[in-house]
């Protein structure tokens, strides 16, 4: 069984503050994914990473992909209310052809 | 160009009664999935296609579920019959065929709710 956690379960900031979310799992992953999802709307991807070590930079998103390809952070800089939302990781297996998606962080950010 | 198109996008029924979620995935997409989300449980997939073939079934929860794929442009998931704990949201995602990285397009979802 694979397992997949993220942290924190949920979030609530100001409007300008930085945060960092992670996802752990106790595998290794060919890639991974991070969606964020909005109430009322599927989710959406925001990034692919595939290299250990591998970071990606989406505006004021910071996403990292640990050396061993088991775990992954999303930094988020001077965070906006239009930042609130479900933040979901997601691992791909390339042996399962499945994605396994985390319990999601549920991110607040108040103006 | 559209989206996963699902319908309908919400559902209320009684325990008993079957239920119906369709699905249209992106056109060139050969992967076609069918996503269950609780807050309890978060999304779980309960069934993929590969080409219109059932890949993996596993997640699929009770004989009571079945999916479809008739062709490239159409999908069902089929509830019968329904009881209480199978309210929840559900999506349904495509993905092109390079799936080397997995990326999935999600629909906006059905949300179920069996009284």
């Amino acid at each position: 069984t694979q397992l997949l956690e993220q942290s924190p379960q949920f979030l609530s900031i100001q409007e300008g503050e930085n945060l960092t979310v992670y996802c752990n799992s106790s595998s290794v992953f060919s890639s991974l994914q991070w969606y964020r999802q909005e109430p009322g709307e599927g989710p959406v991807l925001l990034v692919t990473v595939v290299t250990g070590g591998e970071v990606k930079k989406l505006k004021r998103l910071t996403f990292q992909f640990g050396d061993a390809r088991k775990d992954s952070s999303l930094h988020i800089t001077a965070a906006q209310p239009g930042d609130t939302g479900l933040y979901l990781c997601a691992p791909h297996s390339s042996n399962t052809g499945k994605l396994i998606f985390g319990q999601g962080t549920t991110l607040q950010v108040k103006p | 160009d559209a989206g996963v198109i699902q319908s309908p996008r919400h559902e209320v029924t009684e325990m008993g009664q079957e239920v119906t979620l369709r699905c249209k995935p992106i056109s060139g997409h050969d992967y076609l999935f069918w996503y269950r989300q609780t807050m309890m449980r978060g999304l779980e997939l309960l069934i993929y296609f590969n080409n219109n073939v059932p890949i993996d079934d596993s997640g699929m929860p009770e004989d009571r579920f079945s999916a479809k794929m008739p062709n490239a442009s159409f999908s069902t998931l089929k509830i019968q019959p329904s009881e209480p704990r199978d309210s929840a949201v559900y999506f349904c995602a495509s993905s092109p065929p390079d799936r080397g990285r997995g990326e999935l397009f999600f629909g906006e979802g059905s949300r179920l709710t069996v009284l």
